[in-house]
């Protein structure tokens, strides 16, 4: 199946600094990432989504700010986390779609960050 | 709103049952349906997934039961094992480039 590999798997930071973390699609192009967040014993929810060479469309209630979103070729989008505070501390997960819209997805191995 | 409702939010099931995790959703636009395995520390796994053309889809030890008219769907794991324990999400989403909608997860234990 297709690979989405994400770095790093997991990153420990100090209040106040930038974190970012990388999405890439191994063996095809992306032209849709998706980047969601989960907290311990939850479900994912969705952040954003991240369009190759255009804005991304961020969900109700994610500053986009504070999460900002790059998606600068088909392989690779990245999510920035600028100014990170305690309650960031989660696990990030990026998805891309295989293909033209056939809608399955396939999910990175996560990123765990974890901010002091 | 919950677009996608899933239960039991937790189960257990022995070494060799059978363990069903059921879903409902709101959304009749939505037209593909996967099951998602999460082990802890991992991304989620794409599992099996269905299309409304069809009311069922197996996959090994791994069965999805869909009723478009009841806006349901279930995820069957015949024969289960304790390498099964996880956390399992159902999603849905629409054609395009559209991103999943989430259940809140199913944590299975499998106890031999």
């Amino acid at each position: 199946g297709a690979v989405v590999s994400q770095h790093p798997s997991r990153v420990i930071c100090k209040s106040g600094t930038s974190v970012k973390i990388e999405c890439r699609s191994l063996d095809f192009q992306a032209t849709t990432m998706f980047w969601y967040r989960q907290f311990p014993k939850q479900s994912l929810m969705l952040m954003a989504t991240s369009n190759e060479g255009s804005k991304a469309t961020y969900e109700q209630g994610v500053e986009k700010d504070k999460f900002l979103i790059n998606h600068a070729s088909l392989t690779l989008s990245t999510l920035t986390v600028t100014s990170a505070h305690p309650e960031d501390s989660s696990f990030y997960i990026c998805s891309a779609i295989e293909g033209a819209g056939t809608g399955e997805l396939f999910f990175g191995e996560g990123s765990r960050l974890t901010v002091l | 709103q919950q677009q996608v409702k899933q239960s039991p939010q937790s189960l257990i099931v022995q070494k060799g049952g059978i363990s069903i995790i059921n879903c409902a959703y709101e959304n009749t636009a939505f037209d593909y349906f996967p099951w998602y395995q999460q082990f802890p520390g991992k991304g989620p796994a794409l599992l099996i997934a269905i299309r409304p053309d069809v009311s069922e889809k197996k996959e090994g030890r791994f069965t999805i039961s869909f009723n478009k008219s009841a806006k349901q769907f279930s995820l069957h794991i015949m024969d289960s094992q304790p390498g099964d324990s996880a956390t399992y999400f159902c999603a849905a989403s629409y054609s395009g480039n559209t991103p999943l909608v989430f259940g809140k997860g199913t944590r299975l234990s499998v106890i031999a």
